[in-house]
């Protein structure tokens, strides 16, 4: 699997229910990054999480992370059809450079 | 602030012609980014610049594409000749500093469709 990978693929949910949403990646990192990209256009930085974090709250949204599992999740709480767009992981390295690797994504769909 | 700001939005041309993408990053930013997404392949980095100075070029597919970094607030993109497999949505983002912290802010991106 690619550093970064998404699962589920598509998650379709109704208006006022929860959206989880997890990250699998291979390597170390130093942090882990979820970016919301709605339909045309870019992406949109939401949460950040370091490596020594293991949960981290904005809003309605809740992400952790499982160092030793090597993955991430997102939750959004009583989710709004403004929600529907795809939910990318970045995960950053560190060791110098700024680079982050994205993942393959999730696309949410949130029904009235 | 107005954002990272990209032009052309949409690009449509024929194989074999040049193509230029541009873009603008966040005043003050150090960071600059070229991502590539596509819904095979996803989002690529291309090629990204620290203080106007290529850093990482690995993610550039061939010599087709360059990019250039003339000054803080301008970068361009380059494809010559282009093909119809590079038919994307081109992003430019950019990002304050090499931290802990480094969020990237994106473009709206380029659409480019090559005939």
């Amino acid at each position: 699997s690619q550093q970064g990978e998404e699962d589920p693929q598509a998650l379709s949910i109704q208006e006022g229910e929860n959206a989880t949403m997890n990250c699998s990646y291979k390597t170390s990192i130093n942090n882990l990054q979820w970016y919301r990209q709605n339909s045309g256009r870019g992406l949109v930085h939401l949460i950040l999480i370091r490596s020594n974090e293991r949960e981290k709250h904005s809003g309605r949204l809740r992400v952790t992370l499982d160092t030793s599992k090597k993955s991430s999740s997102l939750l959004i709480t009583a989710s709004r059809a403004a929600d529907t767009a795809s939910y990318f992981c970045a995960t950053f390295r560190g060791g110098g450079g700024n680079k982050l690797t994205f993942g393959t994504g999730t696309q949410l769909k949130v029904e009235l | 602030d107005a954002g990272v700001i990209q032009s052309p939005r949409h690009e449509v041309t024929e194989m074999g012609q040049e193509v230029t993408l541009r873009c603008k990053p966040i005043s003050g930013h150090d960071y600059l980014f070229w991502y590539r997404q596509t819904m095979m392949r996803g989002l690529e980095l291309l090629i990204y610049f620290n203080n106007n100075v290529p850093i990482d070029d690995s993610g550039m597919p061939e010599d087709r594409f360059s990019a250039k970094m003339p000054n803080a607030s301008f970068s361009t993109l380059k494809i010559q000749p282009s093909e119809p497999r590079d038919s994307a949505v081109y992003f430019c983002a950019s990002s304050p500093r090499d931290s802990s912290y480094n969020e990237q802010f994106f473009g709206p991106g380029t659409r480019l469709t090559v005939l």
